[in-house]
């Protein structure tokens, strides 16, 4: 069955350090593949989506993300960190073309300190 | 402007107290899905509907029902809510034309069951 990891539960970085999450997803061919951010009491807001094509797309607010089949990884960057970035990220794949099925990581939190 | 809305934000609700929670979107998109957040385990599926009419379950769907009478709408029904429900609820649907495929996403409902 499809699946998607996020190792990291929680990281906390400085204030204009660089940023990389790992999202690392279980399927055989090339998953459709998305980062969302959700902030504290709100909803999920899509950053960026990976379908074909350059792997290295690039999203909103900044960020971007690089598809490497070989490691089945969609890492999300970011070169320079600001205190409204701290919330919680979701990697997510749409793995079946039939049930077009959207599966969550379990999220990581990012914390940001002056 | 293109969206999902979810009512109501918040509910507190007491333990066999039947509710619904509803949600309509005006894209004219034929798939909608219901997800639950919990902490730690992201978001997890509950049920989703292909078109009118076509509903089927997902990962969690025990203690839930869904109808989609119409294109737009797709509420969520707890017969009879337990506190193991308690738990922040998103609708989504899904837009398939091309490069534009991905889901929009409600703001969210907060449920408690006490």
């Amino acid at each position: 069955a499809q699946s998607v990891t996020q190792p990291d539960i929680h990281i906390t970085v400085s204030e204009g350090a660089s940023l990389e999450l790992r999202c690392n997803y279980s399927y055989g061919a090339t998953p459709y593949l998305f980062w969302y951010v959700q902030s504290p009491g709100q909803g999920l807001q899509l950053l960026l989506k990976y379908f074909s094509g350059d792997t290295l797309v690039q999203g909103i607010k900044g960020f971007e993300a690089e598809f490497k089949r070989s490691q089945s990884s969609f890492n999300l960057r970011k070169p320079s960190v600001h205190w409204s970035d701290a919330a919680e990220y979701f990697c997510a794949v749409v793995g079946s073309y039939n049930t077009d099925k959207l599966i969550f990581g379990t999220g990581t939190r990012l914390q940001v300190f002056p | 402007e293109a969206q999902v809305t979810q009512n109501p934000r918040y509910l507190i609700t007491v333990t066999g107290k039947k509710l619904t929670v509803t949600c309509s979107q005006n894209m004219n998109h034929e798939y909608m899905s219901w997800y639950r957040q919990d902490p730690g385990l992201g978001l997890r599926q509950i049920y989703y509907s292909m078109n009118v009419e076509v509903t089927d379950k997902g990962d969690v769907p025990e203690g839930y029902k869904v109808s989609r009478k119409e294109k737009r709408n797709f509420p969520l029904i707890l017969e009879s809510p337990s506190p193991n429900q308690t738990s922040l609820y998103f609708c989504a649907s899904l837009g398939t034309g091309g490069s534009d495929y991905g889901y929009t996403f409600g703001s969210g409902t907060r449920l408690t069951v006490v």
